[in-house]
């Protein structure tokens, strides 16, 4: 059972260089999430994404962009990398049919701007 | 919008006693769920327990309980017979099943340490 799968799991990025980082599920899940957690402190939604086809903003979407043309997959790309997105990135699923239950997370991935 | 507040940055306890650990949220859904994650030193999200709103019942896992006052929007997790790998950052987090993609809305965390 792989769950959600994040790569890639650390990364050094130049200021002003760009990326993607990658997620996959293999549970059918409707739901995907990318959250960002900076030093210290809670996860912080980025984008959301309900279906293939269909994504929204989070709290603090400036700077990233994402796509969902399949159900398993979710990128979120960083164009312009700053310093301010130094952070742990997760990404997350879920199903609305397993009313109120586990949204599983990835293992995380460790992005450092310099 | 809906918030959580998590008022201790920091806590400690010893080896064996009982801590709390607070948790505050604001929504104005009726239908919801509330979590307790455990986050170590890798980073990884450990889900400790959750609590559906519904329910008047506190939830239990082990040596982990909640005490869920829905009037007062409170929901403290108290964690009996600490022990040295209880020791983490602690995140209280809300999941209202009507927002759209039902996402998690995350306090900002305790970190607990155990004193042998």
């Amino acid at each position: 059972n792989a769950g959600v799968t994040q790569t890639p799991k650390f990364r050094i990025l130049k200021i002003g260089q760009s990326m993607t980082l990658q997620c996959t599920q293999d549970m059918n899940h409707n739901y995907m999430y990318w959250y960002r957690q900076d030093p210290g402190m809670g996860l912080k939604l980025i984008y959301y994404s309900v279906g293939a086809g269909i994504t929204d903003k989070g709290e603090v979407p400036n700077g990233y962009n994402v796509s969902r043309s399949t159900t398993e997959d979710f990128p979120l790309r960083l164009e312009l990398a700053a310093p301010s997105q130094t952070s742990v990135y997760f990404c997350a699923s879920s199903t609305p049919r397993d009313r109120g239950n586990t949204i599983y997370f990835g293992e995380g991935s460790w992005l450092t701007v310099v | 919008a809906q918030t959580v507040t998590q008022s201790q940055p920091e806590m400690s306890v010893q080896e064996a006693e009982t801590v709390t650990l607070s948790c505050t949220y604001d929504t104005s859904e009726s239908d919801y769920y509330l979590f307790w994650y455990k986050q170590p030193p890798s980073r990884q999200m450990i889900l400790v327990i959750r609590q559906e709103a519904y329910k008047q019942q506190n939830a239990t896992e082990n040596r982990f309980s909640v005490n869920f006052q829905k009037a007062a929007k409170s929901f403290s997790l108290k964690i009996s017979d600490s022990q040295l790998g209880d020791a983490a950052m602690y995140f209280c987090a809300y999941r209202g099943l009507l927002t759209s993609g039902s996402r998690l809305t995350f306090g900002e965390g305790t970190q607990l340490t155990v004193n042998p």
